[in-house]
C-alpha cells in the first residue's frame, strides 16, 4: 500500500532562513507521482508542484526547489531566504498510476515564519 | 483561485441531520474527487467520479454517498450525521483520472467546514 511520511510535525523559522521539509514515500509502483500542496491559514489547499517518477531532475521556482531522489525514496522541499507568507502547512501527497490519480497525502508539516 | 467552487463554505447542523455539500469543477475537468480533513486523520480520499461514473472509493463511511450530474458538478451527501463527521470537506477536481492515464494535476476547492453540534 502507498504511504507518504513527513516527519516534522511543525517548523519554525525566523525571516530568511532557508528550510527544508521532508517527505518520504513508500509505494509498489514504478510510475508514481509525486505533488507538494501549500494550505495556508485561510484553509484552501494550493497546488505547488507536480513530479512522475521517471523525472529525477531538481526544480527551481523562484525562491522554492524540490529534490527528488527514487534511491531514498524521497522528496524534499526547501523555501529559500523563508517570509512570513510562506507561513503554512505543507502537505506532500503519492498518487499512483494504477489508482485513478487518487492522492495519498503525508499528515503535513507546519511552517512557522517569524518576522 | 483554482477555479473550484463549494457550497456552502460552512454548515453548522446536529447529529442525526442530513446535508449536502456542492462542487462545481475547474471547466474542462471530468474528474470530480472528495477529500475530508479531520484533526486526528488528517487529509483522507473518499471518492471520485469521472465523467459521471464513479471510479474509485476511499475511506467513505457507507452514510456518505456522492453523485456527479450530466453538467460534471458533484454532489456529497453525509446522512445520520454524528459529531465525528465535523471536518473539512474539499472537492478537486483534474481534467482525467481514468486509470491507465497519468495522473493529473488535481486542483482543490476553498472547501465546506461541517460542525455537528
Amino acid at each position: 500500500a502507498q504511504k507518504v511520511t513527513q516527519a516534522q510535525t511543525e517548523i519554525s523559522v525566523v525571516e530568511k532562513e532557508d528550510v527544508t521539509l521532508d517527505c518520504v514515500y513508500e509505494t509498489r509502483d514504478t510510475t508514481y507521482y509525486l505533488f507538494w500542496y501549500k494550505q495556508p491559514p485561510s484553509g484552501e489547499l494550493v497546488f505547488l508542484i507536480r513530479r512522475n517518477s521517471f523525472d529525477e531532475q531538481n526544480e527551481i521556482s523562484g525562491r522554492y526547489s524540490w529534490n527528488f531522489q527514487k534511491s531514498t525514496s524521497s522528496f524534499n522541499f526547501t523555501i529559500t531566504a523563508s517570509q512570513v507568507v510562506d507561513s503554512a502547512v505543507y502537505f506532500c501527497a503519492l498518487s499512483e498510476d494504477s489508482g485513478y490519480s487518487t492522492l495519498t497525502f503525508g499528515k503535513g508539516t507546519m511552517l512557522l515564519v517569524s518576522p | 483561485d483554482s477555479g473550484v467552487t463549494q457550497t456552502p463554505k460552512h454548515l453548522i447542523t446536529a447529529t442525526g441531520q442530513r446535508v449536502t455539500l456542492r462542487c462545481s469543477p475547474r471547466s474542462g475537468d471530468l474528474s470530480v474527487y472528495w477529500y475530508q480533513q479531520s484533526l486526528d486523520q488528517g487529509l483522507q480520499f473518499l471518492i471520485q467520479y469521472y465523467n459521471g461514473e464513479e471510479r474509485a472509493k476511499g475511506n467513505i463511511l457507507e452514510r456518505f454517498s456522492a453523485q456527479q450530474f450530466p453538467d460534471l458538478h458533484s454532489e456529497l451527501n453525509l446522512s445520520s450525521l454524528e459529531l465525528g463527521d465535523s471536518a473539512l470537506y474539499f472537492c478537486a477536481s483534474s481534467v482525467g483520472g481514468a486509470s491507465g492515464v497519468q495522473a493529473d494535476t488535481q486542483y482543490f476547492g476553498p472547501g465546506t467546514r461541517l460542525t455537528v453540534l
